[in-house]
């Protein structure tokens, strides 16, 4: 059974770096045709997709966060990483990751249990 | 962007209901739909994908269909442990949208 877990900080001051990692364990990360996703959740609000990055290293991202947003991966840690500069409150969110099967069918199948964000001083 | 725009916003039903939520996409994006039921303080769990496939071990009671822009979630009959939030998602472009929820209540 594949699980996900994010870890990381969960104050940020306003203009810092977020930085959240995700823990994929019961499967490797490297294994299967998936991408792994990073996906927030204001208080109270929808679902917004960050971006996601393939095994091979390769990332796509949403235009509205993409000059602040890296994503990377650490297969032999079996994870992988988000960071989101210059954030401002309206970045406060819980924030999940998850497992992508866009070779599989598609959506989103495994997700973490998601982290609360919250950017303030 | 492809915009998901989901129908209604808030649904009231009773157990034993059937119930259906719309989603409707503002271009095509052929069968490259998912659905998922949110509760508080959870993670969404993956209930549909390519619009209308039912992800092992989601209960028959849930069934989507549609294709282009328009699509369906149906509830057969509901049980009360199915009172929540559902969102839609297109993964037909590398911007993954979702809708905005349609929140199922208790009447």
């Amino acid at each position: 059974q594949v699980q996900l877990q994010e870890s990381g900080p969960g104050l940020v001051n306003p203009s810092q770096t977020l930085s959240l990692t995700c823990t994929v364990s019961g499967g490797s990360i490297s294994s299967g045709s998936y991408h792994w996703s990073w996906i927030r959740q204001p208080a109270g609000k929808g679902l917004e997709w960050i971006g996601h990055i393939y095994t091979s290293g390769g990332t796509n991202y949403n235009p509205s966060l993409k000059s602040r947003v890296t994503i990377s991966v650490d297969t032999s840690k079996n994870q992988f990483s988000l960071k989101l500069s210059s954030v401002t409150a309206a970045d406060t969110a819980v924030y999940y990751c998850a497992r992508d099967l866009v070779s599989s069918g598609g959506g989103f199948d495994y997700w973490g249990q998601g982290t609360l964000v919250t950017v303030s001083s | 962007d492809i915009q998901m725009t989901q129908s209604p916003s808030t649904l009231s039903a009773s157990v034993g209901d059937r119930v259906t939520i719309t989603c409707r996409a503002s271009q095509s994006i052929s069968s490259w739909l998912a659905w998922y039921q949110q509760k508080p303080g959870k993670a969404p769990k993956f209930l549909i994908y390519k619009a209308s496939i039912l992800e092992s071990g989601v209960p028959a009671r849930f069934s989507g269909s549609g294709s282009g822009t328009e699509f369906t979630l149906t509830i057969s009959s509901l049980q009360p442990d199915d009172f929540a939030t559902y969102y839609c998602q297109q993964y037909k472009s590398y911007l993954y949208t979702f809708g905005q929820g349609t929140k199922l209540e208790i009447k």
